[in-house]
């Protein structure tokens, strides 16, 4: 079956650095992504990963490895407005998302 | 640019009642949009995909007679939720497909109903 992990929920303090891992197990492999998802609103997207290795944009940094079917969202310099839940989506070969559950962030000053 | 409007963005609808939601890609053409259901502090839940000028596919266990789709042009998916009821309260959001770009997915801002 197809399956996405991602932990629940993480606490990090303001200015820190977090990383929010996703595993995945999907039929074929299209890419992964990552929304941003603050409560009330529908999610935001962040990134995409297609190919191994890391993308860097601003702040925000998603990795992928195919391989072990395996990705991180790292946040630099966490600000209390990135309190928010963070949701895990791999693509299968039919181009639909298969959502996680999503990590739900909470910043502490 | 890859904008998504919903309307309404909340609606409150007594029991047994129907309620239609619109979904509409401003600034680009979506042969493709997905309707999806959150329940609080749960993930997204995908109900239905729908496909201009086709049927919808519906996601095991949702019920394509209660939950009417609609995707009559390239910019505008209809979902109408007929006969509601309390338990069908919940955000519902849509999302587009840019055509020119198969993997990106676009969100509209979520319709919030209540069913009393």
């Amino acid at each position: 079956g197809q399956n996405i992990d991602q932990p629940t929920e993480m606490t990090a303090t303001e200015g820190a650095i977090v990383q929010i891992n996703c595993t995945y197990q999907t039929s074929g492999f299209n890419g992964l992504f990552w929304y941003q998802q603050h409560a009330g609103e529908a999610p935001t997207f962040l990134s995409y990963n297609v190919l191994d290795g890391l993308e860097e944009k601003g702040r925000f940094s998603s990795f992928l490895s195919r391989s072990k079917g395996y990705s991180y969202l790292l946040l630099k310099e966490l600000q209390m407005k990135d309190s928010a839940s963070y949701l895990c989506a791999a693509m299968d070969s039919n181009y639909q998302l298969i959502w996680g559950a999503g990590t739900k962030l909470i910043i502490k000053p | 640019g890859a904008v998504v409007s919903q309307h309404p963005s909340w609606v409150i609808c007594k029991s047994g009642t129907s309620v239609k939601i619109e979904c509409r890609s401003l600034d680009f053409q979506a042969t493709t949009m997905f309707w999806y259901r959150q329940f609080p502090k749960q993930s997204l839940m995908l109900m239905a995909t729908s496909n201009e000028g086709s049927k919808a596919t519906y996601e095991q266990g949702v019920e394509k007679d209660k939950f009417l789709i609609n995707h009559a042009s390239l910019t505008l998916s209809t979902l109408t939720v007929t006969s509601a009821h309390p338990e069908d309260s919940s955000f519902y959001i849509c999302s587009a497909r840019d055509t020119q770009v198969d993997y990106e997915q676009y969100f509209g801002p979520g319709t919030r109903l209540t069913v009393t």
